[in-house]
């Protein structure tokens, strides 16, 4: 199975911050990685396919890049809205897995 | 707008079935793969089965393989996972999600609200 390593799994930052998340990859995934954002008690939200394109709907503050094995997911201007948890998924091979999870917190 | 809604969870005893339903709404339901998620209680997603646009092929993690049965009705929007043999580890919100596109190598678009399943005595 192909592992999904993200870091950090947790982060602190304030309102306007810019942030990044990591994901590794335990091979390589031919740029078959999704990102989504999760609140507590609330169903995932999908936010980026393919590595870097957006999906419809996901607000453009939202980006993603990397290649091979390794992956970001970058935040600009942080507001309240945002602070959830994040987690990559790669879908090159099954079972299709996740990371760990990166919680997003108000510093 | 395409919308997915989850039901058939709930409470039963180690050992017992269980089968969930995902009804869709908003997209042609044979042009899709699908399948779905699970998020035990303070824990991470984790991927557990899905299906292709046709039907004719599954896909399983392997800690429900032999245990677990994806299978969808496209003319109704349909997807269902139908739970054997469940234990404590399988207690979890079950998420069904669309996929985006025909293909199985597409990613996760729309997700359902989720379905509680709890399993004990």
């Amino acid at each position: 199975d192909i592992q999904m390593t993200q870091s950090p799994s947790s982060l602190s930052a304030s309102v306007g911050d810019r942030v990044t998340i990591t994901c590794r990859a335990s091979q390589g995934i031919n740029n078959y990685l999704a990102w989504f954002q999760q609140k507590p008690g609330k169903a995932p939200k999908s936010l980026i396919y393919d590595a870097s394109g957006l999906q419809s709907g996901a607000p453009s503050k939202f980006s993603g890049s990397g290649s091979g094995t390794d992956f970001t997911l970058t935040i600009s201007s942080l507001q309240p809205e945002d602070f959830a948890t994040y987690y990559c998924q790669q879908y090159d091979t099954f079972p299709h897995t996740f990371g760990q999870g990166t919680k997003l917190e108000i510093k | 707008d395409v919308k997915l809604l989850e039901s058939g969870g709930g409470l039963v005893q180690p050992g017992g079935s269980l089968r969930l339903s995902c009804e869709g709404s908003g997209f042609t339901s044979s042009s899709y793969g699908m399948g779905w998620v699970r998020q035990a209680p303070g824990k991470g997603l984790e991927w557990v089965s899905s299906i292709s646009a046709s039907g004719a092929t599954p896909f399983y993690a392997d800690s429900v393989k032999g245990r677990f049965t994806i299978s969808r009705d496209s003319s109704k929007n349909m997807l269902f996972l139908h739970m054997n043999n469940l234990t404590a580890e399988d207690a979890a919100v079950y998420y069904c999600a669309k996929v985006m596109g025909i293909a199985v190598r597409r990613p996760f678009d729309y997700w359902g609200q989720g379905t509680q399943v709890t399993v004990s005595s």
